[in-house]
């Protein structure tokens, strides 16, 4: 079965500085991944997905992710944060031809003005 | 384009009574997924319908069911609720099965138990 780890359940940056969050696979199969993003009190926003084309995906918001298949990770950048970025990050596998997705447990993103 | 909807948006239940949610998916679209997000638990699949047939499910009990209608609209149902139902309710759509589709959610159902 896939899984998703997500370290670190709180990342705080300062305005300007570069967003990383982490995010580490693990799936017998290739797999699919994406990054959701979630406003409070709202659902959740597609920002980027990987589905075996390009290894680095861009998104949008200027968000990017590079999958690395020998390091099993789909990490999410962004060269320069900014206010409006603060929400929780989740990341997220499926199977290929397997429908589901499966979630981490989310990463709190704070930004510092 | 209209988003994915989802009706009501707030809910207090006590516990035993049943439940029922809907989502009307984006217009197009003929996949809808459900999932539930709680704190402990996290994001947690329930069930995804595709042309009012459910194609997969995930580790809930049968309190939890869903169907889809031939508009594409759907519903979940849960019975008999117990504290820890009390959750938000996400609903996705996507145009056809497969996840290489983008899924679009819906603003949630915020269900509470008391």
């Amino acid at each position: 079965a896939q899984s998703v780890t997500q370290l670190g359940s709180h990342v705080s940056v300062s305005e300007g500085a570069l967003v990383l969050l982490r995010c580490n696979y693990s799936s017998s199969v290739p797999p699919y991944l994406f990054w959701y993003v979630q406003y409070p009190n709202q659902g959740l926003q597609l920002l980027l997905k990987y589905t075996s084309a390009a290894t680095l995906v861009k998104g949008i918001n200027g968000f990017e992710a590079e999958f690395k298949k020998s390091e099993t990770s789909f990490h999410l950048t962004k060269p320069s944060a900014h206010m409006s970025d603060a929400a929780e990050y989740f990341c997220a596998v499926s199977d290929s031809g397997n429908e589901k997705l499966t979630f981490g447990t989310g990463t709190r993103l704070t930004i510092i003005p | 384009k209209a988003g994915v909807t989802q009706t009501p948006r707030y809910l207090i239940k006590t516990r035993g009574q049943q439940v029922t949610l809907s989502c009307s998916p984006i217009s197009g679209h003929r996949s809808v997924s459900w999932y539930q997000q709680t704190p402990g638990q996290g994001l947690q699949f329930l069930f995804e319908y595709f042309s009012e047939t459910q194609r997969n499910k995930g580790n809930f009990p049968g309190r939890f069911s869903g169907r889809q209608f031939s508009n594409s609209r759907s519903e979940m149902n849960v019975s008999t609720l117990e504290l820890g139902d009390s959750a938000l309710y996400l609903c996705a759509s996507s145009l056809d099965r497969g996840y290489t589709d983008t899924q679009y959610f819906g603003p949630g159902t915020r269900l509470t138990v008391l």
